[in-house]
């Protein structure tokens, strides 16, 4: 199975600070790589498909980038309401696999 | 829109089977562009994919669970549903049901805690 790595675990910022998240894969996925976002008794919310697309609805101050085995999330000018815990999910190849998941928090 | 809801016991005694009932609304459960499926997040830890089901029924397994899961679809009542047998308190965890594409997860139901216990 693919195993997602993400860097780092834990992240203390300030507002309007940029934030980078890391997912490395062991192999390559392409760019079948998603990212989450979860908040305290949330259920996860998509904010990135596919390494770098952005979805309607989910702020532009949320980026991805990526492909192959790296691959990186930023959240620029970071505001209050994006502490949560991220996730990245690689659906290249099953069983379909998450990170460990890295919690911001401000 | 589309809501996805969980349904079943809180509490499951260990070696019995959990059963959990996952109800669409606002969409068509035989989309031919979705598949539906199970994941679930133990207190305090990360997410791990159980199983997805297709609406005609095909379906696929995380092998580390595979033995002890079945997944199954009912269209007329758009609902699908997650067997895991044998469980201990290792299963304890949010359960969440949601729809997936080849690609992301989206959108996911609001997750059932069950607990594994005696």
């Amino acid at each position: 199975e693919i195993v997602l790595t993400q860097s780092p675990d834990f992240q203390s910022a300030t507002p309007k600070e940029k934030v980078t998240i890391t997912c490395r894969a062991s192999q390559s996925i392409g760019s079948s790589l998603h990212w989450y976002q979860q908040k305290s008794d949330q259920s996860p919310k998509v904010l990135i498909r596919y390494a770098s697309q952005s979805l309607s609805g989910v702020p532009s101050r949320f980026s991805g980038s990526g492909s192959g085995t790296d691959f990186t999330l930023t959240i620029d000018s970071l505001e209050a309401e994006d502490a949560a815990t991220y996730y990245c999910h690689q659906s290249s190849i099953l069983p379909w696999t998450f990170g460990q998941g890295t919690k911001v928090d401000i | 829109q589309l809501q996805l809801q969980e349904s079943g016991p809180g509490l499951v005694k260990p070696s019995e089977t959990l059963s959990l009932t996952c109800t669409v609304s606002g969409a068509s459960i035989t989309s031919s562009s979705h598949y539906w499926g199970w994941i679930r997040q133990p207190p305090g830890k990360g997410l791990e994919w159980i199983s997805s089901i297709y609406y005609s029924g095909s379906t696929y397994y995380n092998p580390s669970l595979e033995s002890r899961v079945t997944i199954s679809i009912d269209t007329a009542k758009k609902q699908f549903s997650l067997k895991l047998s044998s469980v201990t308190a290792s299963d304890t965890a949010v359960y969440y049901c949601a729809r997936l594409s080849i690609g992301e997860v989206d959108p996911w139901g609001q997750g059932t805690l069950v607990t594994v216990s005696s």
